[in-house]
């Protein structure tokens, strides 16, 4: 089946600096993914829409300028926390859909961020 | 818009049926969904259903959907200590709605 790779799974950044993350999708073209984050036992909260050739759709409350998401080509989006704090720390998880999809059927396995 | 609200613990024992309930607010959702999370990892897809259905068996796993009620279980048979995860319920939407996730326990 269709695989979502995320890149890396676990990464640990001082203060003040960024942290590109990686979706991938390996054997299918992605015009739309989704990137969410995730607090300890509680469940996703959608932060942005990944689209395609185009900017990103932002969910309220969510900063454009220090989540900055590019999707430069059909099987590549990247989310770059700019000049983390410890209070970004979490899990963040993005997910892909098919062009003939039922549904985001496929997830990255997840990037666990620690900023110290 | 769409609310999805689930229980958020369930305990079993090994081989015992395990039931995760869920409820949703928007009828007009095409699809129901269930997808499993195992701890530090991504979500995967166990199975989903699409509203005009009442019921979807897949090997140990049963869907029962409630259109009126707006009520949607997951049924897992013979429930295994591998089933230990976090089962979240998502309605179809754009992009989709989920619920809080429920953390289901297997007690060998």
């Amino acid at each position: 089946g269709a695989v979502v790779s995320q890149h890396p799974s676990r990464v640990i950044c001082k203060s003040g600096t960024s942290v590109k993350i990686e979706c991938r999708s390996l054997d299918f073209q992605a015009t739309t993914m989704f990137w969410y984050r995730q607090f300890p036992k509680q469940s996703l909260m959608l932060m942005a829409t990944s689209n395609e050739g185009s900017k990103a759709t932002y969910e309220q409350g969510v900063e454009k300028d220090k989540f900055l998401i590019n999707h430069a080509s059909l099987t590549l989006s990247t989310l770059t926390v700019t000049s983390a704090h410890p209070e970004d720390s979490s899990f963040y998880i993005c997910s892909a859909r098919e062009p003939q999809g039922v549904t985001e059927a496929f997830f990255g396995q997840g990037t666990r961020l620690t900023v110290v | 818009g769409e609310d999805v609200e689930q229980s958020l613990f369930l305990s079993v024992r090994e081989g015992d049926s395990s039931v995760i309930n869920c409820t949703y607010t928007d009828s007009s959702s095409t699809y129901l969904y269930w997808y499993k999370q195992e701890p530090g990892a991504g979500l995967q897809l166990l199975t989903y259903i699409f509203s005009n259905m009442d019921m979807k068996q897949d090997q140990r796993l049963t869907v029962l959907l409630n259109k009126k009620d707006k009520h949607l279980s997951l049924r897992i048979a013979d429930t295994q200590t591998g089933d230990s995860a976090i089962y979240f319920c998502a309605a179809s939407s754009t992009p989709l709605v989920f619920g809080k996730g429920t953390r289901l326990s297997v007690i060998a």
